[in-house]
């Protein structure tokens, strides 16, 4: 069974600045995605990145980029110029195998970005 | 277009009591998932569509919990004898893939059940 690990259950952030989320996960899967989604407060589940497995190279969205290690089994996110609307809950995730692309969630980590 | 949505948002109801969530995927998604997030169990699968039929219901709690898909959209999880365990946020999912995999997942606003 394929597990993800968050152990950052908090972190903050002051504006403009860069903060770096974990996330680990364990799998003996060939072909896999691995997701960061973000969950404000308003409970709404916000895709910010998606990386394919076989994709050597790191997946970015603007602000947004991860730092993928395929033989160490990471995967963490980077924000740079950090906003308040980036102010939430984001949770890691893993999809791969024959499992119809059902998703494996860490535990999450609340990101607070202060003014 | 118009993103995932889910009715109602909010719901309570009392112990031993049916209820029934609703979810209206993207339009053309044949895709589908059902998921719970919960304080102690964090964020849990349930059951996934593909069409209107449901290849993995692996995460079905108990057999009180069932879930059916018509016309290949809209999806109805139903919660049969509530207990008080059963509170959570009930979220749902699609996406395009045909198979499941590699699917980006968008998700909808989810329902928080409440039971008393």
């Amino acid at each position: 069974a394929q597990t993800v690990t968050q152990s950052q259950p908090e972190m903050s952030v002051q504006e403009a600045e860069t903060v770096t989320l974990s996330c680990t996960y364990d799998t003996s899967e060939n072909n896999y995605y691995l997701f960061w989604y973000k969950q404000p407060p308003s409970r709404q589940m916000i895709l910010v990145i998606r990386q394919e497995a076989y994709k050597q190279q790191n997946a970015t969205e603007n602000r947004f980029s991860v730092n993928f290690q395929k033989a160490a089994k990471s995967f963490s996110l980077k924000i740079s110029d950090s906003q308040l609307g980036d102010t939430a809950m984001y949770f890691c995730a893993f999809t791969g195998g024959t499992s119809y692309g059902k998703l494996t969630f860490g535990q999450g980590t609340i990101l607070t970005v202060h003014p | 277009g118009a993103g995932v949505s889910q009715s109602p948002s909010n719901k309570v109801t009392e112990k031993g009591k049916d209820v029934e969530l609703r979810c209206d995927p993207i339009s053309g998604h044949t895709a589908l998932y059902w998921y719970r997030q919960s304080l102690g169990q964090g964020l849990e699968f349930l059951i996934y569509f593909q069409g209107n039929s449901a290849p993995d219901k692996s995460g079905l709690p108990s057999d009180r919990f069932s879930a059916e898909r018509t016309g290949g959209s809209v999806s109805t999880l139903t919660i049969q004898r509530t207990q008080q365990e059963d509170s959570a946020v009930y979220l749902c999912a699609s996406s395009s893939s045909k198979t499941g995999l590699g699917g980006t997942q968008y998700f909808g606003p989810g329902t928080r059940l409440l039971v008393l």
